[in-house]
C-alpha cells in the first residue's frame, strides 16, 4: 500500500533556531508533494506546491527564505524552518500525490519555545 | 472568508445513527472534492473523492455534489464509534487542495 513516513514525529526548538523535517513515500511514486501546516486550532495553511524538476510553488505569506524545500526524486522531500518563533508552531504535514490523491504522512509537530 | 466552509463545527450522534456533514464552495475554479477524515496524533486520511454531481458511495459513507450550488455533503450511516474524529472537505483545483476548517464527529456508544 501507499505510505508516507515523516520524522520527526515532535521537535521542540528554542526561538529563532531552525529545524528540518522529512518526508518519505513509500510503495509509489509521488508526483508532487504539498506541505501543508495545520495551526492548533487545526486550520489547514498550504505552504508550497513541489513538483521534482519544476520550480517550487510557495503560496501567499509563505517563502523560500523561511521553508525552503528540497525534493530531488519521487519519494523524498525535506523542507527546513527557518529562525523559528512561536507563530510557526504546528503540525507541519507532507501530502504526496499518487494516484489523484494525496497521501499524508502523521505530519511533524513543532513546539517553539 | 474561507473558500471552502464546512458546517456544522461539531456533531454527536448516537452508536449506529447517521452522520451528515456539510462543505460548500465558493470558488467555481474547484474540480472535484475529497473527504479527509484525521484521527488524534495522525495525519488525514481521504475517504473519498467526488467530481459527477449526484451521490457516490463507498460502503457505509456516501458522498453527494451539487454542482450548481456548489455543495457537497457526506453521509455517514450506521456510525461507529471508530468513525469519531475531525472530517475535512477539500476542493482541487489546479493540482492544489484546499482545505475546510473540519468538523468534530463524536459518535456515542
Amino acid at each position: 500500500g501507499a505510505l508516507v513516513y515523516q520524522y520527526p514525529r515532535r521537535t521542540i526548538c528554542k526561538s529563532g533556531t531552525s529545524m528540518r523535517m522529512e518526508c518519505q513515500a513509500v510503495g509509489f511514486q509521488a508526483t508532487s508533494v504539498a506541505w501543508y501546516r495545520q495551526s492548533p486550532q487545526k486550520t489547514f495553511e498550504l505552504i508550497a506546491l513541489s513538483t521534482v524538476n519544476s520550480a517550487i510553488k510557495y503560496e501567499q505569506n509563505f517563502t523560500q527564505e523561511k521553508f525552503p524545500i528540497s525534493h530531488p526524486n519521487l519519494s523524498f522531500s525535506s523542507m527546513t524552518v527557518l529562525n523559528a518563533y512561536l507563530e510557526d508552531r504546528g503540525l507541519y504535514l507532507c501530502g504526496a500525490r499518487g494516484d489523484e490523491r494525496l497521501f499524508f504522512g502523521h505530519g511533524t509537530k513543532l513546539s517553539v519555545l | 472568508q474561507q473558500k471552502v466552509q464546512q458546517s456544522p463545527e461539531s456533531l454527536s450522534v448516537p452508536e449506529g445513527g447517521m452522520a451528515s456533514l456539510n462543505c460548500t464552495s465558493s470558488d467555481r475554479n474547484f474540480q472535484y472534492f475529497w473527504w479527509y477524515r484525521q484521527h488524534s496524533g495522525e495525519g488525514p486520511k481521504a475517504l473519498m473523492s467526488i467530481f459527477s454531481d449526484g451521490d457516490k458511495k463507498e460502503g457505509r459513507f456516501t458522498a453527494h455534489l451539487n454542482k450548481a450550488s456548489l455543495h457537497v455533503s457526506l453521509h455517514i450511516r450506521d456510525s461507529q464509534p471508530s468513525d469519531s474524529a475531525l472530517y475535512f472537505c477539500a476542493a482541487s483545483s489546479f493540482n492544489k487542495l484546499t482545505f475546510g476548517a473540519g468538523t468534530r464527529l463524536a459518535v456515542c456508544p
